[in-house]
């Protein structure tokens, strides 16, 4: 059964750091990871998706990348803003069609 | 750009009601989810639909729920008599499931369920 942790729980930067967060998983034989932002009492939004023939993945100031040998994976966030603030969760699918998500990274970039 | 939309965005029942929330997925996506995530806790898959039928669920999914789609556009989740611990966000997602490594899942903003 596919476990997925976290690490830190939270994070405070001050702008324009860039930083770096954590994502392990415990079944190798995944098929992708899923970055997702989630808003206080929002939605979760799709960032990115590493597929599991991919080592990265990039958009905009974010980059992901994926290490299946090891079982993690990690979100860059160059020169980070304010608006950067949520909480970012990960996850891997259980299954080809389900996923099992992280507890997440609460982000507090400050001004 | 398409997106998931959820109704309603807060329900509030009393214990033992039925509650049906209600999601559209994207409009070419063939696969539908619902997902739940308790406050202060993880998201948890609940069950995932193709082709009408359930093709995964969690054991979370226990009879008191069932899902549907009525018609081409929406999608639903049941849950037929609401206990003190459904109380939770439930967020609907959507995918094309182009292949099992490219299977990008699309979330709706959720609906707030609380149950008295």
């Amino acid at each position: 059964k596919q476990e997925v942790t976290q690490i830190p729980a939270a994070l405070s930067v001050p702008e324009g750091e860039n930083l770096v967060l954590n994502c392990s998983f415990t079944d190798s034989a995944i098929y992708n990871l899923q970055w997702f932002r989630q808003d206080p009492g929002k939605g979760l939004t799709s960032l990115l998706l590493i597929q599991s023939s991919q080592r990265e993945q990039t958009s905009g100031r974010l980059n992901a990348s994926l290490d299946k040998s090891s079982g993690r994976s990690t979100l860059y966030i160059a020169a980070s803003q304010p608006g950067d603030s949520a909480t970012y969760l990960c996850a891997g699918p259980g299954s080809a069609r389900q996923l099992t998500f992280g507890s997440g990274t609460q982000l507090t970039v400050l001004p | 750009e398409p997106e998931v939309t959820q109704t309603p965005s807060h329900q509030v029942t009393q214990m033992g009601q039925e509650v049906i929330l209600r999601c559209v997925p994207i409009s070419n996506h063939l696969y539908f989810y619902w997902y739940r995530q308790i406050l202060g806790q993880k998201v948890e898959f609940l069950v995932s639909f193709y082709n009408n039928e359930i093709s995964e669920k969690s054991e979370i999914f226990d009879d008191q729920f069932s899902v549907e789609r009525p018609d081409g556009s929406n999608f639903t989740l049941k849950i037929r008599s609401t206990k003190l611990e459904d109380s939770a966000m439930y967020f609907c997602a959507s995918s094309y499931l182009m292949s099992y490594s490219y299977n990008e899942q699309f979330f709706g903003p959720g609906t707030r369920l609380t149950v008295l």
